[in-house]
């Protein structure tokens, strides 16, 4: 069974400065899909990036930016200027190729307080 | 126009009452999902259906009834409300095609809370 490990259970990190959460894995599968999901205060659930397991380029999408090591199952975001609007929980996602059901796997979290 | 629609967005029920939540999209999505988060912030899948048909069943009590009217539509039923089942529940809805590029969109979440 898959399993997500986010290790960090809180972060804080100055505004305009650069933050790294960690997120590893374990699977047995080759390919899959890998994802960043942001929860702020509100409890909305916001997709912040994604990366597929048979691309080797990394993923961006503006300040933010993942480091996928697919032979270490590491799959870490990396947020740059970190802005106040930053701060909420994020979640480490993984989904299945294989099974046909599109079922996500969450890690437990990361609690991000960016500081002004 | 909220793409995935949950009402109530907070519910507090007593011990033992029985209550639903909704959940409705506007997206032509085929697949619906509940994913219960719990105190400690823990995302994880309860049931999932495809163009009304249930097709990812975990392990989840069964006071707990799912229920797809149509493929837009997908309420969750809950017998016998326990202490423990007090939790935010997020509706989500995909399309097939494009789940892997696009994720899930996620309603706004339910909190329950049972006292």
């Amino acid at each position: 069974a898959q399993t997500v490990t986010q290790s960090q259970p809180e972060m804080s990190v100055q505004e305009a400065e650069t933050v790294t959460l960690s997120c590893t894995y374990d699977t047995s599968e080759n390919n899959y899909y890998l994802f960043w999901y942001k929860q702020p205060p509100s409890r909305q659930m916001i997709l912040v990036i994604r990366q597929e397991a048979y691309k080797q380029q990394n993923a961006t999408e503006n300040r933010f930016s993942v480091n996928f090591q697919k032979a270490a199952k590491s799959f870490s975001l990396k947020i740059s200027d970190s802005q106040l609007g930053d701060t909420a929980m994020y979640f480490c996602a993984f989904m299945s190729e294989g099974t046909g059901t599109y079922k996500y796997i969450f890690g437990t979290g990361t609690r991000l307080k960016v500081l002004a | 126009d909220t793409a995935v629609s949950q009402t109530p967005k907070y519910l507090v029920t007593q011990m033992g009452n029985d209550k639903s939540i909704k959940c409705e999209q506007n997206l032509g999505h085929d697949t619906m999902y509940w994913y219960k988060q719990d105190s400690k912030k823990f995302l994880k899948i309860m049931f999932s259906y495809n163009n009304k048909e249930l097709i990812i069943n975990e392990t989840v009590p069964n006071r707990f009834s799912p229920k797809s009217p149509d493929k837009a539509h997908l309420n969750l039923h809950i017998n016998s409300l326990e202490l423990g089942d007090s939790a935010v529940y997020f509706c989500a809805s995909s399309q097939d095609r494009s789940v892997k590029k696009y994720g899930y969109t996620f309603g706004s979440g339910t909190r329950l809370t049972v006292v």
